[in-house]
């Protein structure tokens, strides 16, 4: 089945610092999604990426879409402690699968 | 405009009891998933329903778990005979469409404790 691998699975940074976490399918994805997990919260879905190259930016987020539609990543520039939790990266695969396969998540902690 | 509903926040059962998660979905939302959680550990897809229908239980335990979506009311999702590798978060959430083409909303979760 489908694999979703999402690295690195800690990163602790000084506040100010930038940061990055990286993914990558097992299979050709139809799109790729990301979500921010709060420590004890929910995952809030932050951004869809659907075409081959695509880049998108949320302030001081930016999240880019490998040309094979098999990677992917987020990167966020000079970060604050709001930028604490979790991120997953969740794949869907369309034909004929209706799973959104999420990776393992990189939780972020934010040193003041 | 409410977003998921999920309830109880936190469930503790005895090993053996039944446990019943709800979740009603955002207005105008028709599609319903249910993830799991362990902690440190990603979600993982259980089942994908639409008003009356189950569309993917891939994910699902063959044995002891069951969801449902009726027309009227909460999508369900029962757990009987509870053991101690139940215990987890378990995530509900739901899209305007089908699939993984739409962004999810989810729940604030139920953490279900077995002791």
């Amino acid at each position: 089945g489908q694999q979703v691998m999402q690295i690195p699975q800690y990163q602790h940074v000084q506040e100010g610092e930038d940061f990055t976490t990286y993914c990558n399918s097992s299979t050709t994805l139809s799109n790729i999604q990301w979500y921010k997990q709060r420590p004890g919260g929910h995952p809030v879905f932050l951004i869809q990426l659907v075409k081959s190259g695509e880049v998108k930016k949320q302030k001081r987020l930016t999240f880019q879409f490998g040309e094979a539609k098999k990677n992917s990543s987020l990167h966020i520039t000079a970060t604050q402690t709001t930028d604490v939790g979790t991120y997953f990266c969740a794949g869907f695969s369309g034909a004929g699968s209706y799973q959104l396969t999420f990776g393992k998540g990189t939780k972020l902690s934010v040193i003041p | 405009n409410a977003g998921v509903m999920q309830n109880p926040r936190h469930l503790v059962r005895r090993r053996g009891q039944e446990a019943r998660l709800r979740c009603s979905p955002m207005k105008g939302h028709s599609h319903v998933y249910w993830y799991r959680q362990l902690p440190e550990e990603g979600l993982k897809f259980m089942v994908y329903l639409q008003k009356e229908n189950i569309i993917d239980e891939s994910g699902m335990p063959k044995e002891r778990f069951s969801a449902e979506f009726p027309k009227e009311g909460p999508s369900i999702l029962r757990i009987q005979q509870v053991v101690r590798g139940d215990s987890a978060a378990y995530f509900c959430a739901s899209s305007p469409g089908g699939g993984g083409n739409y962004g999810y909303t989810f729940g604030s979760g139920t953490r279900l404790t077995v002791v």
